[in-house]
């Protein structure tokens, strides 16, 4: 029940088109959903974040949609660059920044 | 801007041997926090600090692993006698606020155990 699933696990996009990331939760229990994106070498770092009394939140060309009853939410990458290119994960948390993470997503844009 | 820093970057050791992974955490921050993630799979949570004391430890941070603030500005996870399956990338967190705040990550500390 504390698993959060992520899809796809690789991700090839052209620079200029689309990123869209999904993940899946099942424990109701959960109550803030971040995205980290990290780099080779690097420690992951946090992108955007939401909690479940919003359906959309837009930082820039990061926008997270959340859908409360179908326990999903995904991450839309728009206008991705090459600088974009990284491991996407998702997690979820219910307290206490014990975070549980998705199986991460592999990005490459391509120029 | 401040950051978590962590050392070793890689730490090759023999299985059974002791283990120390050192975290110095953002100044100002009062939560410290262990992930670890195996080769291929999913970043884990370890255990989460406050205050001198272990708040929250996950199945995985058996009675081989350790952690302490021994001196105010370090945080150090200690694994006790090491096991091929501990081969991983240790990740440090620090954050501000309890729950659900902003973590911030070190680059890792990456443990072989042969």
């Amino acid at each position: 029940q504390q698993q959060v699933k992520q899809s796809p696990q690789s991700l090839i996009v052209q620079k200029g088109g689309i990123s869209i990331i999904n993940c899946a939760y099942e424990n109701t229990a959960f109550d803030y959903f971040p995205w980290y994106q990290q780099f080779p070498g690097k420690g992951p770092a946090l992108l955007i974040a939401i909690r479940p009394d919003v359906s959309e939140k837009k930082e820039g060309r990061f926008t997270i949609s959340f859908n409360k009853s179908a326990k999903q939410f995904s991450l839309h990458i728009m206008d991705s660059q090459p600088g974009d290119s990284a491991t996407y994960f998702c997690a979820a948390d219910n307290a206490g920044n014990m975070l549980t993470f998705g199986g991460g997503t592999r990005l490459m844009v391509k120029p | 801007e401040p950051e978590v820093t962590q050392t070793p970057s890689h730490q090759v050791t023999q299985m059974g041997q002791e283990v120390i992974l050192r975290c110095v955490p953002i100044s100002n921050h009062l939560y410290f926090y262990w992930y670890r993630q195996i080769l291929g799979q999913k970043v884990e949570f370890l255990v989460s600090f406050y205050n001198n004391e272990i708040s929250e430890k996950s199945e995985i941070f058996d009675d081989q692993f350790s952690v302490e603030r021994p001196d105010g500005s370090n945080f150090t996870l200690k694994i006790r006698s090491t096991k091929l399956e501990d081969s991983a990338m240790y990740f440090c967190a620090s954050s501000f606020l309890a729950t659900t705040g902003e973590l911030f990550f070190g680059e890792g500390s990456r443990l072989t155990v042969l």
